[in-house]
């Protein structure tokens, strides 16, 4: 299976910051990679996908890059509605596989 | 819009069966792989396996020899079933659309998502 680790597992950022998550895949999935984000009692809402492309309807301060096994999800500016746990997952292999969340806090 | 819509028993004794169903409503199942994956509380998210219109399946090898999904396109529906769950198994568990490829194989749609919990 890939394995896929984030950094951090937490943070508490303010309004207007600039916050990055780090994903980071056991072996190359070339831009397999998405992320989602969670709110308490929610199912996950798909954010990006193939590593950089927005999913519609999601606000554009949202951006992903990377490629291989180094990915990195940016908020650009965060507002209050961005507190949540962010997650990564490959979608290159079977099985699937997730990141173990980040969890963002607004200070 | 496509949603999804879930339900099943979300109180199981140790030992039994897992059932839950998961309707699509407002699209087609054809063109997309159609999953389950589940979150215990406080936990990330794990993947069950998937299945597309015809039927083929794909299962995460950590809980093949006990997990079948199977799909009715007469209901929209997909459903699985999990044999002799155990008390570390309690979970949210969610149906979700898969993209192809093309797309990212992302998931984009996920149903509301159902607590079930293996208890004695």
């Amino acid at each position: 299976d890939i394995q896929m680790t984030q950094s951090p597992s937490s943070l508490s950022a303010s309004v207007g910051d600039r916050v990055t998550i780090t994903c980071r895949a056991s072996q190359s999935i070339t831009t397999f990679l998405n992320w989602y984000q969670q709110r308490p009692g929610k199912a996950p809402r798909l954010l990006i996908y193939a590593a950089s492309s927005l999913q519609s309807g999601v606000p554009s301060r949202f951006s992903g890059s990377g490629s291989g096994t180094h990915f990195t999800l940016t908020i650009s500016s965060l507002q209050p509605e961005d507190s949540a746990t962010y997650s990564c997952q490959q979608s290159d292999s079977s099985p699937r596989t997730f990141g173990q969340g980040t969890k963002l806090e607004i200070k | 819009q496509v949603q999804l819509q879930q339900w099943g028993a979300g109180l199981l004794k140790p030992s039994e069966t897992l059932s839950l169903t998961c309707a699509v409503y407002g699209g087609s199942l054809s063109g997309y792989y159609w999953s389950w994956i589940r979150q215990p509380p406080g936990k990330g998210l794990e993947w069950i396996g998937e299945i597309n219109q015809r039927g083929s399946t794909n299962y995460n090898p950590s809980l093949k020899s006990r997990v079948t999904i199977s799909v009715d396109t007469s209901k929209n529906q997909v459903s699985l079933k999990l044999i002799s769950v155990t008390a570390a198994e309690t979970a949210v568990y969610y149906c979700a659309r898969g993209r192809g490829r093309q797309s990212g194989a992302a998931f984009d749609i996920w149903g509301q998502g159902t607590l079930v919990t293996s208890s004695s």
